[in-house]
């Protein structure tokens, strides 16, 4: 079964506006950590925020926010005021414990484009 | 955070051939992580890599074909052995660097882009 889920595969949003990136994710651990990850067409991956599963308020970091909704094991990330620059692949990811060892198991990703 | 490069940053390569792919971080780590992401497709894990220890290799990965060395806490590689086709992908090297504690932010290097003809 899938453990993280991106709905979208492709978005676009005017330059300026907010945007929202959807992901939910499955585990029955207590603690869990979510990821977001921007990959430019470079193929780096560049951390943009981070949830814990304790963490009461929802993270932000400058334009990038996390809406975690626990309950319905969401973590859409909203950004704001789009930049061309913002144009790229997104990754929703979790942190689990399996066997003993933490991984990162990552959804299939949403391609954002930024219109100027 | 922890600055992190790769090398090669790609490369394309004769099938059959193997690939040797170094990964270096600025500070001193525990977990050095290797991720495989084949084209239009999203990463995997490949193994986690711990100083003195083993590697340990997730399911569908394994030591003879992706043998991995890690000889001290900033440095790891990971070898493409016996390439195919198939094994055209971005390599990523990644790892736990977090400033609230371990668990909160995981780094991942530039890549390594492979091309196996």
């Amino acid at each position: 079964a899938q453990k993280i889920t991106q709905t979208q595969p492709g978005m676009f949003v005017q330059e300026k506006e907010a945007v929202t990136l959807d992901c939910t994710y499955d585990t029955s651990d207590q603690s869990y950590g979510l990821f977001w990850y921007k990959q430019p067409s470079s193929g780096e991956m560049i951390f943009l925020i981070y949830q814990g599963s304790y963490d009461e308020q929802n993270a932000t970091e400058g334009r990038y926010s996390l809406n975690f909704q626990k309950a319905r094991k969401s973590a859409n990330l909203v950004i704001s005021a789009s930049q061309l620059g913002d144009s790229a692949m997104y990754f929703c990811a979790m942190r689990e414990n399996q066997g003993g060892s933490e991984k990162l198991v990552f959804g299939k990703g949403t391609k954002l484009t930024v219109n100027p | 955070s922890a600055v992190i490069s790769q090398k090669p940053s790609r490369d394309i390569c004769q099938r059959g051939t193997s690939l040797t792919i170094q990964c270096q971080v600025d500070s001193q780590v525990t977990m050095m992580f290797w991720y495989r992401q084949q084209p239009g497709q999203s990463l995997t894990l490949i193994a986690t890599a711990n100083q003195g220890s083993e590697a340990t290799y997730e399911s569908g990965f394994v030591i003879d074909k992706f043998p991995i060395s890690r000889p001290n806490l900033t440095f790891s590689t990971l070898t493409v052995s016996n390439m195919s086709p198939e094994d055209s992908s971005i390599y990523l090297c990644s790892v736990d660097a977090g400033d609230r504690g371990w668990t909160d932010t995981q780094y991942f290097g530039p890549g390594t882009r492979l091309t196996v003809l």
